[in-house]
């Protein structure tokens, strides 16, 4: 099976941007988080999707939002983008409890 | 809330015996995971324990105590290859029916010759 994608690999904005992040589950997993990962904080949950619709959500703030389609397919935007986005935005599906990850988009905020 | 405790660095040498210590505390514990993660990359799963005792896979092992609130990982014959950043991650309820994993900030190992 094809593992977790990820797409755009690597994307730089400018403060006050708006950003949309995607990421492809393994086959036949409908459960997918996307984290946020810096050298300061580590590995921080941003939200959960699962069967469309959003199970969980992590203490960020409402410029970040995410989607779920039919085909367990994700999406996560972040909307006026300020320099502390600066990470690595990793998703994660799952089938049940092992969460296996995606090689991330690196974003870079100017 | 969550807290997860685990050292911010270590360094051992190859083909010795490290163990990574994390602790943690939380409200609706289901398990603990254990990833590993090299410099640029994504994490990769290690190990999951969601009953005491210690779980055995290759040269990895990974031990929980539930009462505790403790689990360490240990890697035996250590290879430079080995030299990454471990993550201890507790999954427990989160909304809906569903479950959440928490993340600690990770542990940096350095394999010397």
């Amino acid at each position: 099976k094809a593992g977790v994608t990820q797409t755009p690999r690597y994307l730089i904005k400018t403060r006050g941007q708006q950003v949309t992040l995607s990421c492809s589950p393994i086959s036949g997993h409908r459960s997918v988080s996307w984290y946020q990962q810096t050298p300061g904080q580590g590995l921080q949950f941003l939200f959960e999707y699962f069967s469309e619709t959003q199970r969980n959500k992590g203490n960020f703030p409402g410029r970040f939002s995410g989607r779920q389609f039919s085909n367990s397919r994700s999406e996560m935007n972040v909307s006026t983008l300020e320099l502390g986005d600066s990470a690595l935005y990793l998703c994660a599906s799952s089938q049940e409890e092992t969460q296996y990850f995606g090689p991330g988009t690196r974003l870079l905020v100017l | 809330g969550q807290n997860i405790d685990q050292p911010t660095e270590m360094t051992a040498t190859e083909g010795a015996i490290v163990q990574i210590n994390c602790t943690y505390q939380t409200s609706g514990f289901n398990g603990l995971f254990w990833y590993q993660q090299h410099a640029g990359e994504a994490p990769t799963f290690l190990s999951y324990n969601v009953l005491d005792g210690l779980e055995e896979k290759g040269r990895f092992s990974s031990f929980l105590s539930r009462s505790k609130g403790y689990s360490y990982l240990l890697l035996k014959e250590l290879q430079m290859k080995d030299s990454a950043s471990y993550l201890c991650a507790v999954r427990d309820k989160g909304g809906a029916g569903s479950y959440q994993l928490t993340f600690g900030k990770g542990t940096k190992l350095s394999v010397i010759p």
